[in-house]
């Protein structure tokens, strides 16, 4: 399996404020997935992040609000711009298995609260 | 219309008895994938099981298995013997093949919260 880690895995921040989560996997992956988890929701896929290219992202999210960086196949980062209570939420990584399409694995999340 | 379906918010069942979540799905594509996943209170997701549409057994994984009957388009997880540890809230998931986009995106149920009563 692969091993996510996330940091900061908890943050209480400021509206208008911005704050960057970082996403490391110990093993290359191509595609990287940036989800939300809005408090006692499901989880909304934000973006795809492919390296060497710009992120895709769903609908209701823009890349002025959440940007996103994939700078190689083992890291990423999702900024959280111009921070409202609204944004208050988890934020996970996931990424499909390097070994096998069936399995998808996620990073322990940041919890996030925007004051 | 929703993907993915879960019509139980909460369940209770006792220790060591069997537990049945639903999910139910609705897709067009051929080729999909159904993903089930454990959320205790800590808040990670972790993986518990996965059954492939052409799958042709049920999928197990110790005392996880998936009753997926494709006609009707439900994936349901059954826990056998459960556990105190077994609490937590469980999210039904599928993958498509995005016809052209070549991506790969899990689409998420609203999740069912278990309790397992002692």
């Amino acid at each position: 399996s692969a091993v996510i880690s996330q940091k900061p895995s908890r943050d209480i921040c400021q509206r208008g404020t911005s704050l960057t989560i970082q996403c490391q996997v110990d093993s290359q992956v191509t595609m990287m997935f940036w989800y939300r988890q809005q408090p006692g929701q499901s989880l909304t896929l934000i973006a795809t992040a492919n390296q060497g290219s710009e992120a895709t992202y769903e609908s209701g999210f823009v890349i002025d609000k959440f940007p996103i960086s994939r700078p190689n196949l083992t890291f990423s980062t999702l900024t959280v711009s111009n921070m409202s209570p609204e944004d208050s939420s988890i934020y996970l990584c996931s990424v499909e298995s390097p070994h096998t399409y069936n399995e998808q694995f996620f990073g322990p999340g940041t919890r996030l609260t925007v004051l | 219309a929703q993907k993915i379906t879960q019509t139980q918010p909460g369940m209770f069942v006792q220790e060591k008895e069997a537990v049945t979540l639903d999910c139910t799905y609705d897709t067009s594509d051929p080729s999909y994938g159904l993903f089930w996943y454990k959320q205790p209170s800590s808040g990670e997701m972790i993986f518990l099981i996965y059954q492939g549409s052409y799958d042709q057994q049920n999928a197990t994984e110790g005392r996880y298995s998936l009753n997926f009957q494709k006609a009707r388009k439900s994936a349901n997880l059954v826990i056998s013997a459960s556990q105190l540890g077994d609490s937590a809230m469980y999210f039904c998931a599928m993958r498509e093949v995005l016809s052209g986009a070549g991506s790969y995106q899990l689409t998420f149920g609203k999740g069912t919260k278990l309790s397992v009563i002692p």
